[in-house]
């Protein structure tokens, strides 16, 4: 079973406000991954890490940033929240070891800025 | 990365076979073809994962034709429990960048 931990699960916040999502993994993992999913809709790549102090924009262009200073820890900051940003943003996580192709995602934030 | 197409989506009844097919005619020679079940308001799972001819695993079977232009993700014996949406994805093995596309939603009926 996968360790992958995000919180909160849940966060309904107002238009201008500062939030950072949480994601840790205890799999010792080197890779993580942030997405953005809109309910219905695909999976879109925004953030990435390679290792501490790795980070890397994904394929849909966010305003959020990331940080990746432990190995386990991989949070995701938006400076100012706008009614754009309601989404579900789920956290993955993935050995470095091939021929795995497999990622590890935590449960998903659901984000609502009114 | 390889782009995939999918059926948008399948129904299928309990205990039935169900076989979701991709297509993926541009995939590059060291590309593995990988499967992943989501549920609703959850993170996605990888199911399977494989390079070429048959893999098998306690929960399905993926079927990869001699050209890898395809593939067929073969569920035995479905229950309602595997009403999900399945995505199949194509590139490289050694982590990075997954290109989820939409899926297939399979809705399993008692």
């Amino acid at each position: 079973e996968a360790d992958i931990y995000q919180t909160p699960r849940y966060l309904v916040i107002g238009t201008g406000k500062k939030i950072t999502l949480e994601c840790s993994q205890t799999m010792g993992h080197d890779k993580m991954y942030w997405y953005q999913q809109d309910p219905g809709m695909e999976l879109h790549l925004i953030h990435y890490s390679y290792g501490v102090n790795s980070t890397e924009k994904g394929d849909l262009s966010s305003e959020s940033t990331v940080s990746r200073i432990r190995t386990e820890h991989f949070p995701l900051t938006l400076e100012s929240a706008r009614p754009s940003h309601t989404s579900q943003y789920l956290c993955a996580s993935s050995d470095s070891e091939p021929p795995s192709y497999e990622q590890y995602f935590g449960p998903g934030t659901r984000l609502t800025v009114t | 990365l390889a782009k995939t197409t999918q059926p948008i989506s399948m129904d299928s009844y309990e205990g039935q076979e169900v076989n979701i097919t991709c297509s993926h005619n541009n995939i590059a020679t060291n590309d593995y073809i990988t499967w992943y079940q989501q549920f609703p308001s959850q993170g996605p799972r990888f199911i399977i994962q494989g390079y070429k001819t048959k893999v098998t695993n306690e929960v399905a079977s993926l079927f990869i034709p001699a050209d890898r232009k395809s593939s067929t993700l073969s569920l035995p014996r479905v229950s309602l429990s595997d009403t999900a949406v399945y995505y199949c994805l194509v590139g490289q093995p050694y982590g990075n960048k997954l290109v989820f596309g939409a899926g297939t939603i399979l809705r399993v009926k008692s």
